[in-house]
């Protein structure tokens, strides 16, 4: 049972500008808990792709970004590539559950 | 070259008992916690726990405290996941991945094993 909630389906042309919600609430991003995002490409294991809500790891292209207000946060992807097609999770800390949690997921497919 | 590497896939047989591994190179072992997360077929990633490998104190998400043990030997830098009793429900991918703290609390994870499928048939 999530509490971070996320679209199931995104889908964008290449080239274009897509963005991922996820939405929580009061005991989590809205608590100022921060957020990270995470990609998984078919059949592999996820990647960190954002942490602390906006920073990318090293090797991120800087076509992937994050941002957060309130009790959602945000993925935005630039510059669509069909080597983008791929699951995203959102994940923060909930102080009602005491540990992490992934949002619900949502696969991203380009045109 | 941080490096997170899982035992091989396994096949049991429903009440079996399991333990699968996950060990940890290239960092210091016991100066990161370490959690698991389950993939069921089909579905998305869920946090089932993490432990501190320094002093081998786990934490569990509330659905999954009392289905399986969190545990880590930090003499050889691995850390295990294990079931006393498996249901074909446990069938899934299981990874574990290496934790970050966050400045303003929680975590998240930075490095990931591969990965190892457990299937439970009859």
């Amino acid at each position: 049972q999530s509490v971070l909630t996320q679209p199931p389906s995104v889908s964008g042309a290449p080239g274009q500008r897509v963005t991922i919600s996820c939405t929580g609430s009061s005991s989590n991003i809205g608590a100022a808990y921060d957020v990270h995002w995470y990609q998984q490409l078919p059949g592999t294991a996820p990647k960190l792709l954002i942490y602390g809500n906006s920073n990318r790891p090293s090797g991120v292209p800087d076509r992937f970004s994050g941002s957060k207000s309130g009790t959602s946060a945000s993925l935005a992807i630039t510059g669509l590539q069909a080597e983008d097609e791929a699951d995203y999770y959102c994940q923060s800390y909930d102080s009602s559950l005491s540990g992490e949690v992934f949002g619900t997921g949502t696969r991203f497919t380009v045109l | 070259e941080v490096q997170l590497v899982q035992s091989g896939a396994e096949v049991k047989k429903p009440g079996e008992s399991l333990r699968i591994s996950c060990k940890g190179s290239g960092y210091s072992f016991t100066s990161y916690w370490i959690t698991w997360v389950r993939q069921m077929p089909g579905k998305g990633l869920e946090w089932m726990g993490r432990i501190d490998p320094s002093d081998s104190y786990p934490n569990y998400s509330p659905s999954f405290r009392g289905h399986v043990t969190i545990s880590a030997d930090k003499s050889i830098s691995t850390a295990y996941l294990q079931w006393s009793s498996l249901k074909a429900s446990d069938t899934a991918i299981y990874y574990c991945a290496r934790l970050r703290a966050v400045a303003g609390g929680g975590y998240f994870a930075d490095y990931w094993g591969l990965g190892t499928l457990v299937t439970v048939s009859s």
